[in-house]
């Protein structure tokens, strides 16, 4: 069965700061991992996607990592601002191709 | 553009009292359809999920269940709901074949079972 996990499960930093954080899942035959942002009490919202195939996927200030034979995806966030402040999760996609098993989340506050 | 709508935005019940939770997508069509819920403190579990009208995947047993009456429309009920039912429940979909379509997001629904 897959679990998946995320470290730290909160964080804070500065404003300005490079920041990563770490998902690692237990079952490597994954079909795509997904990272999401949530703003408190609302719904998740898709950052990037990484295909099985892939080692890494770009969108302006975040760049996420895949490494399938360590079970481990991170997410790395240049920059940050406060409006970057929200919790991140991480999701694989279960052997059957039909569905993402989640993370906790990494609760992220950055500070002006 | 695709689009997924969710309701009521937040509901409260008391227990033993009936459940029904709302889902429709617009701007797609056969998509692949979730339930997942989100306790206090706990990550999202996935309850649900559907590949087709009237195609139901059970992950978890629980007193919950999930009909899909048409391709784009996705219910979450309950006959009798239990003070653990309270949580935070989102409804999703996908493109079919997850392998390139990442999962879209409802703005969900804030149950307290009172």
């Amino acid at each position: 069965k897959q679990e998946v996990t995320q470290i730290p499960a909160a964080l804070s930093v500065p404003e300005g700061e490079n920041l990563v954080l770490n998902c690692s899942f237990t079952d490597s035959a994954i079909y795509n991992l997904q990272w999401f942002r949530q703003d408190p009490g609302k719904g998740l919202t898709s950052l990037l996607l990484i295909q099985s195939s892939q080692r890494e996927q770009t969108s302006g200030r975040l760049n996420a990592s895949l490494d399938k034979s360590s079970g481990r995806s991170t997410l790395y966030i240049a920059a940050s601002q406060p409006g970057d402040s929200a919790t991140y999760l991480c999701a694989a996609v279960n052997q059957a191709g039909t569905a993402l098993i989640f993370g906790k989340g990494t609760t992220l506050s950055v500070s002006s | 553009s695709q689009t997924i709508h969710q309701w009521p935005a937040t509901l409260v019940q008391p227990v033993g009292s009936p459940l029904s939770l709302e889902c429709t997508v617009e701007g797609t069509s056969n998509p692949n359809l979730y339930w997942y819920r989100q306790a206090a403190g706990r990550g999202l579990q996935l309850l649900f999920y559907s590949v087709g009208i009237g195609q139901i995947s059970s992950e978890v047993p629980q007193n919950l269940s999930a009909s899909r009456p048409q391709d784009r429309q996705f219910i979450l009920s309950s006959k009798k709901l239990l003070l653990s039912d309270s949580g935070f429940y989102l409804c999703a979909w996908s493109g079919q074949g997850p392998n390139n379509s990442p999962l879209h997001f409802g703005n969900g629904t804030r149950l307290t079972v009172t």
